[in-house]
């Protein structure tokens, strides 16, 4: 079985400033990670994943986040973030056949001009 | 660039109708899921389909079933509609096993009333 737990509902942040949005992770198995946002009224985007390799991945867009296998955890970070930013983010594990994939409850992140 | 459709954006049916939400994807992906969103709980899997004919079982498969037909399709059927039903439906689908993303359609809002 396997489960993702992420610890905050909501992060209210200034523009500019930097966040962290926390995510847990339990698996029996090897696990890949994956942070997925969703802007209002629209479906869940990929925004960037742990498979293999290197433990810091990051996004496009100034996202990064950095797989720690000891405290099973996946947290995501900006150093400065933007209005746009403003999202709810979903932390997802998958470990087991065909690809299921079980999705944390969402943080949403609310940018303060 | 991979699209996965859903067939309504927003869709308000009665208590005991017999509802069809119906997804396409086109890109020739083997796996395609079904969730619902409700806040406070992110997305919980209904039910999966790793093939043509093949389907499986989610965390929350009751009241619920699917069909997949062709492998561009995968519909949810909902039997009889009930209020605690009323949810944000979310189709994904995803290419083969290993550690792929999964690509998401739109979403539909259904309302029971």
């Amino acid at each position: 079985a396997q489960s993702v737990t992420q610890l905050d509902s909501q992060v209210p942040v200034f523009e500019e400033a930097p966040v962290e949005l926390r995510c847990n992770y339990s698996s029996s198995v090897s696990v890949y990670l994956f942070w997925y946002v969703q802007y209002p009224n629209q479906g869940l985007q990929l925004l960037l994943k742990y498979l293999s390799g290197s433990t810091l991945v990051e996004s496009i867009n100034g996202f990064e986040a950095e797989f720690n296998k000891s405290q099973t955890s996946f947290h995501l970070r900006k150093p400065s973030v933007h209005i746009s930013d403003t999202a709810e983010y979903f932390c997802a594990v998958s470990g087991g056949g065909y690809q299921k994939v079980t999705f944390g409850t969402g943080t949403k992140l609310q940018v303060i001009p | 660039d991979v699209k996965v459709t859903q067939s309504s954006r927003y869709l308000v049916k009665r208590t005991g109708e017999k509802v069809f939400l119906e997804c396409v994807q086109d890109m020739d992906h083997e796996n395609m899921f079904w969730y619902r969103q409700d806040p406070g709980l992110g997305l919980r899997l209904i039910y999966f389909s790793y093939d043509v004919k093949m389907k499986e079982k989610g965390d929350i498969p009751e009241g619920y079933s699917v069909s997949r037909e062709k492998k561009e399709r995968f519909s949810l059927i909902l039997e009889s509609a009930s209020t605690n039903q009323t949810s944000m439906y979310l189709c994904a689908s995803s290419s083969g096993a290993g550690a792929t993303e999964a690509f998401f359609g739109q979403g539909t809002r259904l309302t029971v009333v």
